[in-house]
């Protein structure tokens, strides 16, 4: 079946610094790939996908770009601050449903 | 975007009682909903899809009689712990995927905290 296998965390960095954030993934056909943002105590906002291999998805900063030869979905951030500080998760959806990496935990500070 | 809303967001409950909640999609008719149940510091694990006029596919491990699901209408689906324990405490969040050109996304409910004492 699906799955999505993200870099385990949790992730430390300072104010300004540069973010990665590996997610790799195995599916059947043509996935949409996803990465969505989780504050504490919050549900889950997208914040950016991809439909097909090549595209990049960019949002408040963030980009991933959409991979096919090596089935990766790396989220990067240039420049990461305070309020970046949450869980993110990468996802993939294939027949309807949604399938999660475990999530990774980003603290920034300042 | 499309919006679904879920309500409760926070519901405490005594052993033994049942509590319901509800998903709904506010400005777009969903025939599927899906149930994810997400447990401190992991990941969300699909519970359940929901399907409009007909039964809930269960993911394999879930109780049926335990978590009942009701897709009433095209903008609601329910969520029912039944004779809820402690290890049900948990957080639950459902979703719904979007139509036409929206239909590769999935939108989010803001996610019900259950706490059973």
């Amino acid at each position: 079946g699906d799955s999505v296998t993200q870099m385990e965390g949790p992730v430390t960095l300072s104010e300004e610094a540069f973010l990665t954030i590996n997610c790799t993934y195995t599916a059947t056909g043509y996935p949409s790939l996803f990465w969505y943002v989780q504050y504490p105590g919050e549900g889950l906002q997208l914040l950016l996908k991809a439909t097909k291999a090549d595209d990049k998805g960019s949002n408040k900063g963030f980009e991933a770009t959409y991979r096919k030869e090596t089935t990766s979905f790396h989220l990067e951030k240039g420049s990461v601050q305070v309020s970046d500080s949450a869980v993110y998760f990468c996802a993939l959806r294939g027949a309807g449903k949604s399938t999660f990496g475990d999530g990774t935990t980003l603290t920034v500070k300042p | 975007g499309a919006v679904v809303s879920q309500h409760p967001s926070r519901v405490i409950c005594k052993s033994g009682t049942s509590v319901k909640i509800e998903c709904r999609s506010l400005d777009f008719q969903a025939t599927t909903m899906f149930w994810y149940r997400q447990f401190p510091k992991q990941s969300l694990m699909l519970m359940a899809t929901s399907n409009e006029g007909s039964k809930a596919t269960y993911e394999q491990g879930v109780e049926k009689d335990k978590f009942l699901i009701n897709h009433a209408s095209l903008t609601l689906s329910t969520l029912t712990v039944t004779s809820a324990h402690p290890e049900d405490s948990s957080f639950y969040i459902c979703s719904a995927p979007g139509q036409g050109t929206m239909g590769t996304e999935a939108f989010f409910g803001q996610g019900t905290r259950l706490t059973v004492v």
